[in-house]
Order: C-alpha cells, then structure tokens, then sequence
C-alpha cells in the first residue's frame, strides 16, 4: 500500500489550500486516514481524520477552516483549509491509522507534499 | 489539548552508544503513546506503538517503556542509520499530539 499527497506547491493568502492523498495497492473503505503536517523547522501537528464511514475528526486549533472527505470511488482522500496565512506554509502529510486494537497510530505515510502560503 | 515534552531536543552520540530520550506528557495517558523515526525527506516511520510495543520489522535495538506521564524510547546499539528525528505520540485524548522532536547526530 502506499500514499501519495498531490496539490499545488504555492496557496496565495486568504485562498484555500486543497490537497488529495491518493492510495494505492488497498483499500480506502477501511481505517481512519489523517492529515498531519510540519511547518518549516517545527515539529509535527495533527491536522485531523476522517473514519471510512465519513466520520471526522479535526483539531480544534484548525477545526473552523478545514474540512476532510473522502472519494472512495477514486481510492482518495482530500484536505480543504480555507483562509490559509504564511503560518500554514508546512509539508502536509497524509497517514494511515489502521486502529488495531483500538491504538491510533500512524504505520503508514506519504511522502509528503510542500505548500508554500505567499502572495 | 495534552502537551508532550521530550529531551533532549537534540543529541549526538557515537556509533554503538546506548541512546534515550525521554517524553513527558501534561496529564496521564496511560500507553496510549507511539514513536516515529523522520528522516530528511522521507516519510515519517511508526517504531513503538503502545509505549512498548515494536513495530513489525523494526529492529529489536529500538525499545519503548514507561506510563502514564513518563515515557523512555531507547537504542540499545546506535547504528549511522538511525540518524534522523524522533517523536513521541500521544492518542490518549483529541486531538492528537506529538512532541517537539529529537534530533539525533553522530558524534
């Protein structure tokens, strides 16, 4: 299995910033799927997940502009985050949580996609 | 929002030395902690997963312990390919949270 994060490298201020987490070799009707990211010499942050179901998750710092889904007829999953600021420039991630057990961990990233907020 | 505090935040250490870092997190958390490997450039790697449990294919001189607010991630043997940036975990409670990094280097 393996994921790969697509979308513009440059958002300009007050834009939205949309990105696609495309995943081959298996199925995305199954887990939870996160985006997480890593701004410039920071460390990492999650952003949020959504369930296969539909059902999502998000972090209350972001929670008013990002929204999470799924295409499940294309095998991806997207992220939208409204009214991007240069504090959203970060590589943006997209990780796999598969729940066994109930543990939420991340056994599978992308490699990761740079977007850059400037006008 | 759980803060998680690891240290050092950045370390060097020879090949064969033993290496820790520790990870605080603000509240209990019971096991509900992982780490990551990240090295520049490449996806970001699941190692322990519940404080202590290695991830399949992991090599077993990676090693988890601890719980409830204090959390220790040990290489027994550092080797050259272990540099890269370490990160704990917590999924205790939402929103999920990773600690600041740490940066590890040969000596």
């Amino acid at each position: 299995v393996q994921l790969l994060e697509s979308g513009p490298g440059l958002v300009k201020p007050s834009e939205t910033l949309s990105l696609t987490c495309t995943v081959s070799g298996g199925s995305i009707r199954t887990y939870y799927w996160s985006w997480i990211r890593q701004p410039p010499g920071k460390g990492l942050e999650w952003i949020g997940d959504i369930y296969y179901t539909g059902s999502t998750n998000y972090n209350p710092s972001l929670m008013s502009r990002v929204t999470i889904s799924l295409a499940t007829s294309k095998n991806q999953l997207s992220l939208n985050l409204s009214s991007v600021t240069a504090a959203d420039t970060a590589v943006y991630y997209c990780a796999r949580d598969p729940n066994y057990g109930g543990t939420h961990a991340f056994d599978l990233w992308g490699q990761g996609t740079v977007v850059t907020v400037s006008s | 929002d759980i803060q998680m505090t690891q240290s050092p935040s950045s370390l060097s250490a020879s090949v064969g030395d033993r290496v820790t870092i520790t990870c605080q997190a603000s509240q209990d958390i019971s096991n509900y902690l992982n780490w990551y490997q990240h090295k520049p450039g490449k996806a970001p790697q699941l190692l322990i997963y519940d404080a202590s449990n290695l991830e399949a294919g992991v090599p077993s001189r990676f090693s988890g312990s601890g719980s409830g607010t204090d959390f220790t991630f040990t290489i027994s043997s550092l080797q050259t390919e272990d540099i890269a940036t370490y990160y704990c975990q917590q999924y205790d409670i939402l929103p999920y949270s990773f600690g600041q990094g740490t940066k590890l280097e040969i000596k």
